[in-house]
C-alpha cells in the first residue's frame, strides 16, 4: 500500500512554455502533499506544502507565481512550472501524507519527474 | 532554519562489509526517518523511529533514535551490491499522537545524504 505516482516521469520543454506535473496517491487519501526539488547529488529541498482544498504554503525563496500548486482532491496535486527557463531544469519529487490513522505523519514519495528546459 | 548534518558524505566499501552513517541536529525531532534513493527515483522509506532510544531493525538495516532526540544512526550489515544508492536521514517534528490532522502536515528536514558504493 501507500503508493504515490507522478506523471510524467520525464519532460522536455522549450523555454517560455509551462509544464504541469501530476502527483497522485493511488491507494490512500492524502490530506497533505509536499513538493520537493532536487539538484544533482544534492538533498531534497522542500518547495511547498499543499493541503486539500486550501492554498499551498510556499517555502521562503520559492516563487508562488512561478510554481503553481493545486490540490483539488484527496488523491491529486499538481505542480505547474510557468514560463519555464533552463534554470528550472531539475528533478521534482512529490510526497503524500495520509489523513488519519496512527502513521498519518509518514510521507510516501513519488518516483520523481525529470524536467529539462531547453 | 533547522539543519541536519549527515556523515559521511560518501563511502566506498567492499561487498560483505558493514556500514555506519549518522545524522546530528541542533534541534530536537520526535521522529527520525531513514530513506534510500536510487538514481532517477524517489526516496523509499527504510526505517522510521518514533521514540528516543529506540533501536529498530529491518533485515540487515538497524537504526537508532538518539536519547537526546538530536541524532540518529543507520547501520547496514553484510553489504551487497544492491545497497548502492544515496541514503538520507530526515527529522520530523510531529505533534503528539491523537492530533492526527496536524500530524499529517508535518514537514521533513533532510540530511545532505550519504552516497554508498559497494564494490563486488
Amino acid at each position: 500500500g501507500a503508493v504515490v505516482s507522478q506523471h510524467p516521469s520525464r519532460v522536455i520543454c522549450k523555454s517560455g512554455t509551462s509544464v504541469k506535473i501530476e502527483c497522485r496517491s493511488l491507494d490512500f487519501q492524502a490530506t497533505t502533499m509536499f513538493w520537493y526539488r532536487q539538484f544533482p547529488k544534492k538533498s531534497l529541498m522542500l518547495m511547498a506544502t499543499s493541503n486539500e482544498g486550501s492554498k499551498a504554503t510556499y517555502e521562503q525563496g520559492v516563487e508562488k507565481d512561478k510554481f503553481l500548486i493545486n490540490h483539488a482532491s484527496l488523491t491529486l496535486s499538481t505542480l505547474t512550472v510557468t514560463s519555464a527557463h533552463p534554470e528550472d531544469s531539475s528533478f521534482y519529487i512529490c510526497s503524500a501524507s495520509a489523513s488519519g490513522g496512527t502513521n498519518s505523519y509518514e510521507q510516501y514519495f513519488g518516483p520523481g519527474t525529470r524536467l529539462t528546459v531547453t | 532554519g533547522q539543519q541536519l548534518n549527515q556523515s559521511p558524505q560518501s563511502m566506498f566499501i567492499q561487498e560483505g562489509e558493514d556500514v555506519s552513517m549518522n545524522c546530528t541536529s541542533s534541534s530536537i525531532f520526535n521522529t527520525w526517518l531513514w530513506y534510500k534513493q536510487d538514481p532517477g527515483e524517489g526516496p523509499v522509506l527504510l526505517i522510521a523511529l518514533y521514540k528516543a532510544g529506540e533501536l529498530t531493525s529491518n533485515g540487515r538495516l538497524t537504526a537508532q533514535f538518539g536519547i537526546t532526540r538530536k541524532d540518529s544512526f543507520l547501520n547496514i550489515s553484510a553489504s551487497i551490491p544492491s545497497d548502492v544508492g544515496i541514503y538520507f536521514c530526515a527529522g520530523q517534528q510531529t505533534p503528539f499522537l491523537g492530533r492526527t490532522s496536524e500530524a499529517s502536515g508535518s514537514r521533513l528536514t533532510f540530511g545532505e545524504g550519504t552516497q554508498l558504493t559497494v564494490n563486488p
